[in-house]
């Protein structure tokens, strides 16, 4: 079945530093790829998302690549803010009416 | 425009009650999705309507769980009784019908405590 894995986290940076965490998946057909965010207490908001190979999601500093051949959106971001602290699940959502898959997702701490 | 909507946001009950969680989509989105979600770990789909009619439910507990979608709009989710391990936070979230890459947006969640 349709699968995701992401980095083991957490994952602990400094304020500006810089951000990649990786994602890969596994999915029947072609997918549509998401990245959500979840801060504390809160359910999960879009952060980004891709719907066709090469093309890149970006929001809030924030980018990801749709990378067919490596089965992969890996989110970076170029300098991290305390505000980003938070934990942040890729999603692939296959086939016309798929269902979006979850892996176990990456907290980010960012530290002053 | 207004999200998802969840009530209650938090509750607390002892095990072998019964509880309720309510969701009220985004205008005019058909699909509806319960997730839920552990400590700890991302979210997974209980089920899933497109409108009034559940297209995928596999992964809800039957015996205990149940839902509903009357009028293609709102839905309930119950468990009867609760077991400590449904401790989780329910998600319902909603998408307009149709391509996958339709963004599927969540409300804030009902966490349940069961003691």
């Amino acid at each position: 079945g349709d699968s995701v894995t992401q980095m083991e986290g957490p994952v602990t940076l400094s304020e500006e530093a810089f951000l990649t965490i990786n994602c890969t998946y596994t999915a029947t057909g072609y997918p549509s790829l998401f990245w959500y965010v979840q801060y504390p207490g809160e359910g999960l908001q879009l952060l980004l998302k891709a719907t066709k190979a090469d093309d890149k999601g970006s929001n809030k500093g924030f980018e990801a690549t749709y990378r067919k051949e490596t089965t992969s959106f890996h989110l970076e971001k170029g300098s991290v803010q305390v505000s980003d602290s938070a934990v942040y699940f890729c999603a692939p959502r296959g086939g016309s009416q798929g269902n979006l898959i979850f892996g176990k997702g990456t907290k980010l701490s960012v530290k002053p | 425009e207004a999200g998802v909507v969840q009530s209650p946001r938090y509750k607390i009950i002892e095990k072998k009650q019964p509880v309720a969680f309510w969701c009220n989509p985004i205008s005019g989105h058909n699909t509806l999705y319960w997730y839920r979600q552990n400590l700890g770990q991302g979210p997974e789909l209980l089920i899933r309507y497109e409108n009034e009619e559940a297209v995928d439910d596999s992964q809800l507990p039957k015996d205990r769980f149940s839902a509903e979608r009357l009028k293609g709009v709102d839905s309930t989710l119950k468990i009867q009784p609760a077991e400590l391990g449904d401790s989780a936070v329910y998600l319902c979230a909603s998408s307009p019908q149709g391509r996958s890459g339709n963004t599927i947006y969540f409300g804030e969640g009902s966490w349940l405590t069961v003691v």
